[in-house]
């Protein structure tokens, strides 16, 4: 079964500093993989995608993240954060024709000024 | 970009009354929507499918008949939670796919509060 598996619950860095935030999935054929943000009683915003390609991927505010099949991973990652970015952070794939998403259960960023 | 208006954000309603809530496409045609939940602090879990024109389709451990789903034009699809209890109080999200892309948008979620 598939299934998306985001091993941190919570993360805390200081500003400026580098982030990863891991992903890892399990899928029979080639993922859709996407990570999603969600700010505390909002909905989702897509941050950035991967269907194919180039394995790193570029997303808005700076995220950025890089498809490794070997290791069934989609780490997310921004070269330095700012405050703005402490949110709820969520990887999932498309499964079911590519209609459903499974979503992992999410890693809460806290940024330190 | 692709839009999703959902209403209301946040309602609260007494114990055995029924809640609807509302799911627009505000741009493209949806023929499908998803109805999502999120309990606290937890992820997202896929409540059903929502098909224009059709039934939807419910996800395993999901009671259609008291969360009725109606997608009745290309871009609405209602959640009715009926004879709703406290423990139906939770975060509900719907959201479209592009069909070219298969990448999903999502609502600004709605808030039940059920007391």
């Amino acid at each position: 079964a598939q299934s998306v598996t985001q091993p941190d619950i919570h993360i805390t860095v200081s500003e400026g500093a580098s982030l990863e935030l891991r992903c890892n999935y399990s899928y029979g054929a080639t993922p859709y993989l996407f990570w999603y943000v969600q700010s505390p009683g909002q909905g989702l915003q897509l941050l950035l995608k991967y269907f194919s390609g180039d394995t790193l991927v570029q997303g808005i505010k700076g995220f950025e993240a890089e498809f490794k099949r070997s290791q069934s991973s989609f780490n997310l990652r921004k070269p330095s954060v700012h405050w703005s970015d402490a949110a709820e952070y969520f990887c999932a794939v498309g499964s079911g024709g590519y209609n459903k998403l499974i979503f992992g259960a999410g890693t809460r960023l806290a940024v330190h000024p | 970009g692709a839009v999703v208006s959902q209403h209301p954000s946040w309602v609260i309603c007494k114990s055995g009354t029924s809640v609807k809530i509302e799911c627009r496409s505000l741009d493209f045609q949806a023929t499908t929507m998803f109805w999502y939940r999120q309990f606290p602090k937890q992820s997202l879990m896929l409540m059903a499918t929502s098909n224009e024109g059709s039934k939807a389709t419910y996800e395993q451990g999901v009671e259609k008949d008291k969360f009725l789903i109606n997608h009745a034009s290309l871009t609405l699809s209602t959640l009715t939670v009926t004879s709703a209890h406290p423990e139906d109080s939770s975060f509900y999200i719907c959201s479209k796919k592009n069909n070219r892309h298969a990448e999903a948008f999502f609502g600004q979620g709605t808030r039940l509060t059920v007391v």
